[in-house]
């Protein structure tokens, strides 16, 4: 899996939008992007994820560069619920192996929503 | 509610004394995964199941057992604790999808081994 480079920690104000960045310039073409965040201690929870295109959910939106070597998490309107640990992963899809899930969660960034 | 139940939610034990913490999902869902976590060390896999009765190791299993006899249940057994499994577990499960890597987490069972 890719490696992945994020900021140890960000602020945002309530109400505007939170942007994520994540570095990760050694993804290869079948690896995807996911996003997880984990609220203090609470189990992680997934957020997103892409291949290429950018996409949306119901939680944020997901821009992913052309050349797929970064990629942005955007919360649109983070309110103090969204303070929480978030993390970047690349992971390939694979048809086979051993290595099915294995979620590998790095350090993250530390998102700080204030009133 | 779609959910991962597990328990205890805490645990304070004793070494040698062994322990058993359950993890159960509503979701049908295939996958079955448990993690641990330290300050540090991110999470890290210690068992994982693909479907009941099939289960494989992940990156750190000395000193756990899993089964999977049922869909829904993954307990995570610890035949004799020690201080060094002192730890943050979690218990996750995901859909059939092509990669497992959109998982639903539980809340959590933070274990003292004394």
């Amino acid at each position: 899996d890719a490696k992945t480079t994020q900021p140890t920690s960000m602020d945002c104000a309530e109400g505007r939008a939170a942007n994520l960045p994540c570095n990760h310039s050694t993804i290869s073409g079948n690896e995807y992007v996911y996003w997880y965040r984990q609220i203090h201690s609470q189990g992680p929870q997934y957020i997103i994820h892409g291949l290429k295109n950018n996409e949306t959910n119901e939680m944020a939106s997901l821009i992913i560069t052309e050349d797929r070597k970064s990629s942005t998490l955007i919360l649109p309107h983070a309110t103090l619920r969204d303070t929480a640990v978030y993390y970047c992963i690349v992971r390939v899809v694979r048809a086979g192996g051993t290595s099915y899930g294995k979620l590998t969660f790095g350090q993250g960034t530390i998102l700080t929503v204030h009133p | 509610e779609a959910q991962v139940t597990q328990n205890p939610r805490y645990l304070i034990t004793v070494t040698g004394k062994k322990l058993t913490v359950t993890c159960s999902q509503n979701m049908n869902h295939e996958y079955m995964s448990w993690y641990r976590q330290d300050p540090g060390l991110g999470l890290r896999q210690i068992y994982y199941s693909m479907n009941v009765e099939v289960t494989d190791k992940g990156d750190v299993p000395e000193g756990y057992k899993v089964s999977r006899k049922e869909k829904r249940n993954f307990p995570l057994i610890l035949e004799s604790p020690s201080p060094n499994q002192t730890s943050l577990y979690f218990c996750a499960s995901s859909p059939r999808t092509i990669s497992y890597n959109e998982q639903f987490f539980g809340p959590g069972t933070r274990l003292t081994v004394l």
